[in-house]
């Protein structure tokens, strides 16, 4: 699977949007992007995943740059909670390759 | 998305002991993989059980240290055998309901170890 590199640290402030980047420039044609987070002490959170499009939900939305070296996650409206760790991992999307791999990660922290 | 159910949620170990953790899933789910989270640290993925069969092993993680079993489609245990202070982490299961529509992985609410 590709490696990811994301910022170690960001901060927003409550209800400003949240833009998340992520460089991923070895990605394959099959890999897909996902977005993972984990509020402190809890297991990780699946948020959104795309190929190429764009893809909204009803947490966020994933701009994948039409290269797809690059992607941001954008939550719109950020709350205080949604400060935690945020993991941009790439892997091939079909189901029998199932393997995950975390890599550090950023660390939102949403102020008043 | 599937539900996981992992016991115990916590646990304080003497060192040298073992400890069992159970994850249960509310489906049937072809894979099943444990994690560790060291304090401060991202995750990092121990093995993926496989059912009727041994688990596959991370580069750093061996059988004799975290025996794996996976007797059926909806559990799995993780042993972390003769425990040291390093030890102390959080183990989390993660399943794969096998389909890139949804995201597919759930997570269970993780095993906060501490070994003393």
């Amino acid at each position: 699977d590709a490696k990811t590199t994301q910022p170690t640290s960001m901060d927003c402030a409550e209800g400003r949007a949240a833009n998340l980047p992520c460089n991923h420039s070895t990605i394959s044609g099959n890999e897909y992007v996902y977005w993972y987070r984990q509020i402190h002490s809890q297991g990780p959170q699946y948020i959104i995943h795309g190929l190429k499009n764009n893809e909204t939900n009803e947490m966020a939305s994933l701009i994948i740059t039409e290269d797809r070296k690059s992607s941001t996650l954008i939550l719109p409206h950020a709350t205080l909670r949604d400060t935690a760790v945020y993991y941009c991992i790439v892997r091939v999307g079909s189901s029998t390759l199932g393997r995950l791999y975390f890599g550090r990660g950023t660390q939102l922290t949403v102020w008043p | 998305s599937a539900v996981i159910s992992q016991k115990p949620s916590r646990d304080i170990c003497q060192r040298g002991t073992s400890l069992t953790i159970q994850c249960q899933v509310d489906s049937q789910v072809t894979m099943m993989f444990w994690y560790r989270q060291q304090p401060g640290q991202s995750l990092t993925l121990i093995a993926t059980a496989n059912q009727g069969s041994e688990a596959t092993y991370e580069s750093g993680f061996v059988i004799d240290k975290f025996p794996i079993s996976r007797p059926n489609l909806t559990f799995s245990t993780l042993t972390v055998s003769n425990m040291s202070p390093e030890d102390s982490s959080i183990y989390l299961c993660s399943v794969d309901k096998g389909t890139a529509i949804n995201g597919g992985y759930t997570f269970g609410s993780g095993t906060r170890l501490t070994v003393v």
